[in-house]
């Protein structure tokens, strides 16, 4: 099956951690997104990548950061220097042909 | 800066009716408009996407427009089904070869047996 997975689902982080959620899909696509959802919100763009090796900083990238060292793999770190780290984060990724985005599951990061 | 409004923000109606969900867009400049559905704590589901040379895109009982010169497009839903209660996000992806999309913060719609 093609798809985009994340993991982990739940993630919980204490104060001053660093925490990296995965995103992985094997649709072959060249384009990654990184979004936070808020409650009640719609999604901002935190980073995103239109090939391997290169990516550009969305909206709100401060406290984050991310690798593209593969097509399939694009992680986002979430740093001790983000202020209010806990919500809703989607992965996505956009064909080719009709420059289409798809979607992850979701990791939803909680904050002790 | 392209700002994307959605309203209402949340809509009940009972099973059986035909709705109509708005989106609306400051800069008509756009690649492609998408329509997606997202249950509770779920990732989005695409459910339409509308080039910008397109006026509306059609799958099973939804119907998709976009009129750009108004900056509006439409999103509707025939003879609702409890199953289609969900969130309705719109996304516009502007029309550079950036590729970045500005999301709506979405309608919540309940269909009432």
């Amino acid at each position: 099956d093609g798809g985009i997975t994340q993991s982990p689902k739940y993630l919980f982080r204490k104060e001053g951690q660093n925490v990296t959620l995965s995103c992985e899909q094997n649709l072959n696509h060249d384009a990654m997104y990184w979004y936070r959802q808020d409650p009640g919100q719609g999604l901002r763009l935190i980073y995103y990548s239109q090939i391997v090796n290169d990516f550009q900083k969305g909206d709100i990238a401060e406290g984050y950061s991310v690798s593209r060292e593969k097509k399939e793999s694009f992680p986002l770190t979430v740093t001790s220097a983000q202020k209010n780290p806990t919500a809703f984060y989607l992965c996505a990724s956009r064909g080719h042909i009709y420059n289409e985005q798809f979607f992850g599951p979701g990791t939803r990061l909680t904050v002790l | 800066k392209q700002e994307v409004t959605q309203i209402p923000a949340a809509l009940s109606v009972p099973e059986g009716e035909n709705l109509v969900l708005n989106c609306s867009f400051t800069d008509s400049a756009i690649y492609n408009l998408q329509w997606f559905r997202q249950d509770p704590g779920k990732g989005l589901t695409s459910l339409l996407l509308i080039q910008s040379s397109q006026r509306e895109q059609t799958s099973g009982r939804l119907n998709a427009s976009l009129d750009k010169s108004s900056g509006r497009s439409t999103l509707y839903i025939a003879a609702s089904q409890p199953g289609d209660s969900a969130t309705y996000l719109c996304a516009v992806r502007e029309g550079t070869n950036a590729g970045k999309s500005t999301f709506g913060d979405g309608t919540t719609l309940t269909v009432k047996p």
